[in-house]
């Protein structure tokens, strides 16, 4: 139980281009998402929390203009990077957490997204 | 909000033995500590998490260990493998706001060698 699907697993997309990036649980109803960033040989970074049905809450110094975050339904959020420049090349990850309970229930993370902007 | 630093970064030990990777924590508040095991350009996987309820968490190989009082926990992993090997993460949750996100410790990069 607790599978999380992210896709695509990889893209490889000229300079300028905008990718969106599919998070969805598969098996459980998820009110919140998170999506962090990930440099190799480096921590996993929060990038913001996606909260289905209202706006997403972005960490300090990360853009909401240029990481646009959908949570539309309690089982899928989205995360499209706008007008990729070859900095944002990196690997992201969302994760989400089973809907109802404690807050502290665990975060089941997809697998991952590698990035490169040529 | 939390601060998570985590120690050491790598880790090597010889198969068999015993790892401990340490991490403290600067919240008081914090009530739940999970560690994350990541494969080599893989997902992170959740080995195990503890409550601040209980001091100690066990589950076969692996184990975790809380101490509130001095804000740090712990994971002993014995009769290590070579598939034990990967980078290990320790979180721990802010405590403002209701979506508890977690910060995560920087990762221990464990090498169990044959």
């Amino acid at each position: 139980g607790a599978v999380v699907s992210q896709h695509p697993s990889w893209v490889i997309c000229k300079s300028g281009t905008s990718v969106k990036i599919e998070c969805r649980s598969l098996d459980f109803q998820a009110t919140t998402m998170f999506w962090y960033r990930q440099f190799p040989k480096q921590s996993l970074m929060l990038m913001a929390t996606s909260n289905e049905g209202s706006k997403a809450t972005y960490e300090q110094g990360v853009e909401k203009d240029k990481f646009l975050i959908n949570h539309a339904s309690l089982t899928l959020s989205t995360l499209t990077v706008t007008s990729a420049h070859p900095e944002d090349s990196s690997f992201y990850i969302c994760s989400a957490r089973l809907r109802g309970g404690t807050s502290n229930q665990p975060q089941h993370f997809g697998d991952g997204t590698r990035l490169s902007i040529l | 909000g939390e601060n998570v630093e985590q120690h050491p970064s790598t880790l090597s030990v010889q198969e068999g033995d015993s790892a401990v990777i340490k991490c403290t924590y600067s919240d008081s508040a914090s009530n739940y500590f999970p560690w994350y095991k990541q494969e080599l350009g893989k997902r992170p996987q959740l080995i195990i998490d503890i409550r601040s309820n209980v001091g100690e968490k066990k589950d076969q190989r692996i184990a975790v260990t809380l101490n509130k009082t001095a804000k740090h926990f712990s994971l002993h992993i014995t009769e290590t493998q070579p598939e034990d090997s990967a980078v290990y993460f320790c979180a721990a949750p802010r405590t403002s706001g209701s979506a508890r996100q977690l910060t995560f410790g920087s990762g221990t990069q464990l090498t169990v060698l044959p």
